[in-house]
C-alpha cells in the first residue's frame, strides 16, 4: 500500500494566521488526494480532491497544491472553527490510505 | 441535504459477529457507491471496503477480506457492513462514506455520525 506522512504532527497557530500542512506519498499518486477535517466526537468533513480543487462550500480560505508525492494544505486567517485535526488521503491505487493526521491546537 | 445515519455498533464477543446498518437519504441512493472508513479509538482513519452503485463489485482491505461484507439494497437506501470472526483490532468507530461517482473514484464527500464497534470478552 501507498504510504502518506504528514508534518508536522502538531501544530500550534494564532486566530488570523496563516498555515501550512505538508503530506508526502511513497510513491507518485499525481493528484489523486483529498484532505479532511475532523473534531473531536465529529465525522471527518471533505475540504479538497484532486488536490487542489475546493469541495462545495468549504471556504476560500483553504487551499491545497502538489502532485505526484508532495502536497500542502494552506489555511489563511485562521479562525476557530479551523482548529482539528486533518488527515490527507491518496485515492490512487490500493486501499486507500490516509495520513496519521495533523492536530492544529491554538497557541 | 445528504444525511447518512448507522446504526447497529455495540460490545460483542471476539470470534462473534455485528452487522452494521446506513440508512442514507437526501441523495439518489442507487447512483453513487458506498464506502465504509474506521477509526480506532484514539487513532487515524482507514479504508474498509466499498460497494460500487449497483452492488456489483466490492473491494476490502486486506485486514477484512474473507471476514467483511459490504451489501446495500437501493430499493431501501441502506448499506449494510457484515463483520464476521471480529477481532479485538476490529474495534473502532466505523463510519459510512458516499463517494462521488459510480465507483470509480474514492475519495468520500459526506459521512455518517459513526457507529462504535467494541470487541472485547
Amino acid at each position: 500500500d501507498i504510504q502518506m506522512t504528514q508534518s508536522p504532527s502538531t501544530l500550534s497557530a494564532s486566530v488570523g494566521d496563516s498555515v501550512t500542512i505538508t503530506c508526502r506519498a511513497s510513491q507518485t499518486i499525481s493528484m489523486w488526494l483529498a484532505w479532511y477535517h475532523q473534531k473531536p466526537g465529529k465525522a471527518p468533513r471533505l475540504l479538497i480532491y484532486k488536490a487542489s480543487v475546493l469541495e462545495s462550500g468549504v471556504p476560500s480560505r483553504f487551499s491545497g497544491s502538489g502532485s505526484g508525492t508532495e502536497f500542502t494544505l494552506t489555511i489563511s486567517s485562521l479562525q476557530p472553527d479551523d482548529f482539528a485535526t486533518y488527515y490527507c488521503q491518496q485515492y490512487a491505487s490500493g486501499s486507500r490510505t490516509f495520513g496519521q493526521g495533523t492536530k492544529l491546537e491554538m497557541k | 441535504q445528504v444525511q447518512l445515519v448507522e446504526s447497529g455498533g455495540g460490545v460483542v464477543q471476539p470470534g462473534r459477529s455485528l452487522r452494521l446498518s446506513c440508512a442514507a437519504s437526501g441523495f439518489t441512493f442507487g447512483n453513487y457507491a458506498m464506502h465504509w472508513v474506521r477509526q480506532a479509538p484514539g487513532k487515524g482513519l482507514e479504508w474498509v471496503g466499498i460497494i460500487f452503485f449497483d452492488g456489483n463489485r466490492n473491494y476490502y482491505r486486506d485486514s477484512v477480506k474473507g471476514r467483511f461484507t459490504i451489501t446495500r439494497d437501493n430499493s431501501k437506501n441502506t448499506l449494510f457492513l457484515q463483520m464476521n470472526s471480529l477481532r479485538a483490532e476490529d474495534t473502532a468507530v466505523y463510519y459510512c462514506a458516499k463517494g462521488p461517482d459510480h465507483g470509480d473514484t474514492y475519495y468520500f464527500d459526506h459521512w455518517g455520525q459513526g457507529a462504535l464497534v467494541t470487541v472485547s470478552s
